[in-house]
């Protein structure tokens, strides 16, 4: 079973400055998704990013940005010019691309302090 | 939009008693699913229901079933709590026509179990 790995329990970072996120992730699939999903205190998941394992380009989304590395099976989340409202707990999340797969396997999460 | 929309937000139980969670979603969306969130743990996948119709096992269903009233509700039944099923009770929805199967989450049903 695939099975996703955070190592980072707790980041802090300083307003305005920039912050990388790890994830690594076990599989012996070839073609799957890959997610970010951020968890405020009120406990919404929100979706932050997400990354196609086929795509070389790795994906951007205004201030938030990864770094895929298929052969190592990593996939970090790096937070430019980080802003009070991104603190918040972090979760990495791995989906097979095999239609009747649809089981989310979620990393244990990191959470993120942004300090003014 | 709504989006998903789950009730109630907070529920505490005793030992044995039952309880259903309700969840509902007005984006069409044919694919729907029960997590559970535990400290120190990412979300596991209780039920989920490809479509109308059909429900399957995730990781944990153990303790659990569901109900996929029509394409908008999707409900989990807690038939006798126990304190092992406290935890934060997460619904979301995805589409298929959506490549990647994006999941759209509810707010969440704090439970306890005493």
């Amino acid at each position: 079973a695939q099975t996703v790995t955070q190592s980072q329990p707790e980041m802090s970072v300083q307003e305005a400055e920039t912050v990388t996120l790890s994830c690594t992730y076990d599989t012996s699939e070839s073609d799957y998704y890959l997610f970010w999903y951020k968890q405020p205190p009120s406990r919404q998941m929100i979706l932050v990013i997400r990354q196609e394992a086929y795509k070389q380009q790795n994906a951007t989304e205004n201030r938030f940005s990864v770094n895929f590395q298929k052969a190592a099976k990593s996939f970090s989340l790096k937070i430019s010019d980080s802003q009070l409202g991104d603190a918040a707990m972090y979760f990495c999340a791995y989906r097979s691309a095999f239609a009747n797969n649809n089981d989310m396997r979620f990393g244990a999460g990191t959470r993120l302090t942004v300090k003014p | 939009n709504a989006g998903v929309t789950q009730t109630p937000k907070f529920q505490v139980l005793k030992t044995g008693q039952s309880m259903t969670l309700q969840c509902a979603q007005d984006m069409n969306h044919n694919s729907m699913y029960w997590y559970r969130q535990d400290p120190g743990m990412g979300l596991r996948l209780i039920y989920y229901s490809a479509s109308e119709g059909t429900t399957d096992k995730g990781e944990v269903p153990n303790g659990y079933n569901v109900s996929r009233l029509n394409k908008r509700e999707f409900s989990l039944r807690l038939e006798s709590a126990a304190p092992s099923q406290t935890s934060v009770y997460f619904c979301a929805s995805s589409e298929w026509r959506d490549s990647e199967n994006t999941q759209y989450f509810g707010p969440g049903t704090r439970l306890t179990v005493l």
